[in-house]
C-alpha cells in the first residue's frame, strides 16, 4: 500500500517558469514532510521541509505549501532553471522511529 | 565532513548468487537504514539499524539482512538473488533512533541481477 501519492509522474516547464508537484497522505501519524532533490547516478538530497502545523515555508525560489485538513502537500518551484532538472520525492515520516514513506517521484525537465 | 560513502558503487551479479553491500554514515550519526530503489520508484525501506540492532524492518523477505559494527557503519547481504532485486540500494544516516526527521543518502551501490 503506498502511504504517500505523488503527481505528475513527469513535468516539463520552460524556463523562468513555475513547476508544482503534489503529494497527499492518509496516516495522521505523520509528523514532518520533507521533499528530495535526486539527479541521475546520485542519492536523494534534501530540499526542503515542513512540519504540519505550518501552512507555509519558503526557502529561496522553493515552497512548501501544507493542507493538513485535506492531507496533502505541495512543492513549488519558482523561475525554474534548467539545473533544476531532477527527480523530486516527497516523503511523510513518523519522527519517533524516524519511519520514512516516499512518494513515487516526479521527474523534472526544465527547458531553456 | 565525509557524507554517507557506499560502496561498491556498481556491481553485476547472477541469480542465484549473494552480494554484500557497504556503507559508511555521517560523522556524528549513529543510526543507518537501507532503502531499495527500482528504477523509476521512489525508494522503499529495508530496514533500519542503531545500536548493532535491527530497530525496524519494511516489507522485504528474510533473504535481505545486516548488520551493523560499533563504528556504526553496515552492511546490507542479499541472498538467492532474484531478477527483481535488481536496484540502486542506498544507505542513508541520521543522528539517533528518532533523529531530526531527516535523513542523509549515500550516491547508492546499483545492483543488476543477470
Amino acid at each position: 500500500q503506498q502511504q504517500v501519492k505523488q503527481s505528475p509522474q513527469s513535468l516539463i516547464v520552460q524556463k523562468g517558469g513555475i513547476s508544482i508537484i503534489n503529494c497527499a497522505y492518509e496516516n495522521t501519524a505523520f509528523d514532518y514532510f520533507p521533499w528530495y532533490q535526486q539527479f541521475p547516478g546520485k542519492g536523494p538530497a534534501l530540499l526542503i521541509a515542513i512540519r504540519p502545523d505550518v501552512s507555509e515555508k519558503k526557502e529561496g525560489r522553493f515552497t512548501i505549501s501544507f493542507n493538513k485538513s485535506a492531507k496533502q502537500f505541495s512543492l513549488h518551484i519558482m523561475d525554474s532553471q534548467p539545473g533544476d532538472s531532477a527527480t523530486y520525492f516527497c516523503a511523510a515520516i513518523k519522527i519517533i522511529g524516524n519511519q520514512f514513506y516516499f512518494g513515487t517521484g516526479t521527474s523534472l525537465t526544465v527547458i531553456p | 565532513d565525509a557524507g554517507v560513502t557506499q560502496s561498491p558503487t556498481h556491481l553485476i551479479k547472477t541469480r542465484g548468487q549473494q552480494v554484500t553491500l557497504r556503507c559508511s554514515p555521517k560523522s556524528g550519526h549513529d543510526t543507518v537504514s537501507w532503502y531499495q530503489q527500482a528504477l523509476g520508484q521512489g525508494p522503499q525501506f529495508i530496514f533500519q539499524y542503531y545500536e548493532e540492532e535491527e530497530r525496524q524492518r519494511g516489507n522485504f523477505p528474510d533473504r535481505f539482512s545486516g548488520h551493523q559494527f560499533p563504528n556504526y557503519s553496515s552492511e546490507l547481504n542479499v541472498n538467492a538473488l532474484l531478477l527483481g532485486d535488481s536496484a540502486l540500494y542506498l544507505c542513508a544516516s541520521s543522528p539517533g533512533l528518532d533523529g531530526t526527521g531527516e535523513l542523509f543518502f549515500g550516491e547508492g551501490s546499483r545492483l543488476t541481477v543477470l
